[in-house]
């Protein structure tokens, strides 16, 4: 069981590219969320998923930045048009349930995103 | 809104060492808290869940109290080792929400050899 895989582990971006991040949850999750971790400052939710749905986007930012999760493959954190301020690292975690009080998340290592 | 506040910042204690590392929030209304630990360059590892009902969880050398009502929760670290240096996160999960886990900035913890 190799875990919440993440890649890349690091990317780095001139600013107006565009950046994929990708995240293979644990066998057998079916449910992905993603996490932003800005310099000295804590992890801040950004989207939750399950297999071709958003069930969550609340702290999403409105432009630039989607998410998904294919009923094949990874899930797929896009954003586009990068400015400085995406620089961060980007955590996803994984879970084998949604809404239910043993609900632990597997956290990935992260893929850390520098924009020059 | 739920804000998580984790003190202290940072923490250098000698090998040996009890320690106590401190999360404070502000909702009580929680469905959960967890306490994690990452390493420099790595991702984040579960230590320890403690759901709303209950009042402290232990697993080895950790123990995690909750007191909702006050909103505060403790980690407990016995005979603290070199291997024990990294950060330490605490997170609560709000009630009805579905993974949306609301983190503290972390304690920094280092032990001296």
């Amino acid at each position: 069981n190799a875990g919440v895989m993440q890649n890349p582990r690091h990317l780095v971006r001139r600013r107006g590219q565009e950046a994929r991040l990708r995240c293979s949850p644990m066998k057998g999750h079916s449910h992905v969320y993603w996490y932003r971790q800005l310099p000295e400052e804590g992890l801040k939710f950004m989207v939750y998923l399950q297999k071709e749905n958003i069930i969550d986007e609340s702290g999403m930012p409105k432009e630039r930045f989607s998410a998904e999760f294919p009923k094949e493959g990874p899930s797929i954190l896009r954003i586009q048009q990068v400015v400085r301020g995406d620089s961060a690292a980007y955590f996803c975690a994984s879970s084998d349930t949604g809404d239910s009080g043993a609900n632990v998340l597997t956290f990935g290592a992260g893929s850390r995103l520098t924009v020059l | 809104k739920q804000e998580v506040t984790q003190i202290p910042a940072a923490l250098s204690v000698p090998e040996g060492e009890n320690l106590v590392l401190n999360c404070s929030f502000t909702d009580s209304a929680i469905y959960n808290l967890q306490w994690f630990r990452q390493d420099p360059g790595k991702g984040l590892t579960s230590l320890l869940l403690i759901q709303s009902s209950q009042r402290e969880q232990t697993s080895g050398r950790l123990n995690a109290s909750l007191d909702k009502s006050s909103g505060r929760s403790t980690l407990y670290i016995a005979a603290s080792q070199p291997g024990d240096s990294a950060t330490y996160l605490c997170a609560v999960r709000k009630g009805g929400s579905q993974g949306n886990l609301i983190f503290g900035k972390g304690t920094k913890l280092s032990v001296k050899p």
